[in-house]
């Protein structure tokens, strides 16, 4: 198995332009979460899902900030405009059912200038 | 879900035993004992968890004590690549996976040659 993908791993934008993250969680995993890590702040959870329905969304700074899960292989976090602030490592992870073992991506390091 | 507390920083001398200590003490019957560690850039790793009975595997020992208030992961022979930082998660549920994992502030363990 390839492990959780995501793409793209470096992104560098400017302010108000908005920026898709993209997951592939591992085949037949029914849990996806995204984190978000910056030195300040330390690994915040954002938002995660089970069977592609969002259960805990209470971690999403602000309405600029929504994830999709439209498919059981596919998710995608956009950020709508984009703020310098929102500059950090973003990390998918996914696990299956009866068990806490996260797997997690190699992350998204998104720079907003 | 219960509190847990580290050290913030350990040093180690390379292939020592690396000893690292999580306070847990309002830890109830049900919630299981996880560890992660996350290398500098890179997405946290699972290691290994437990719920009452000391665990072993290919990547460490986890010793936690008879009352579960506390616990201690032991990397034997510690190497450069072992430095990281490292999680103690407590949760409940099937296998502890109950909701979501939220990561504190951990261990920075550094390695010394």
């Amino acid at each position: 198995d390839a492990g959780v993908i995501q793409s793209p791993r470096h992104e560098v934008t400017e302010m108000g332009q908005e920026v898709t993250l993209r997951c592939k969680p591992i085949s037949g995993h029914d849990y996806l979460f995204w984190y978000r890590q910056t030195m300040m702040r330390g690994l915040e959870l954002l938002i995660y899902f089970n069977n592609n329905v969002p259960i805990d969304d209470s971690g999403m700074p602000e309405d600029r900030f929504s994830a999709k899960m439209p498919n059981a292989s596919f998710s995608t976090l956009k950020i709508q405009p984009s703020e310098p602030r929102d500059s950090a490592v973003y990390f998918c992870a996914s696990r299956g059912q009866g068990t806490g073992e996260l797997f997690f991506g190699e992350g998204s390091r998104l720079t907003v200038l | 879900d219960a509190k847990t507390t580290q050290p913030p920083s350990m040093d180690c001398a390379e292939g020592r035993a690396a000893n690292l200590p999580c306070n847990h003490s309002t830890i109830s019957g049900n919630e299981y004992v996880y560890w992660y560690r996350q290398i500098h850039s890179q997405g946290p790793q699972y290691i290994i968890h437990g719920l009452k009975n000391n665990e072993t595997n290919e990547m460490a020992s986890l010793i936690i004590t008879e009352d579960r208030k506390s616990s201690t992961l032991i990397l034997p022979h510690a190497t450069l690549r072992d430095t990281a930082v490292y999680y103690c998660i407590v949760r409940g549920g099937r296998g502890g996976s109950q909701g979501n994992l939220i990561f504190g502030k951990g261990t920075k363990l550094s390695v010394k040659p």
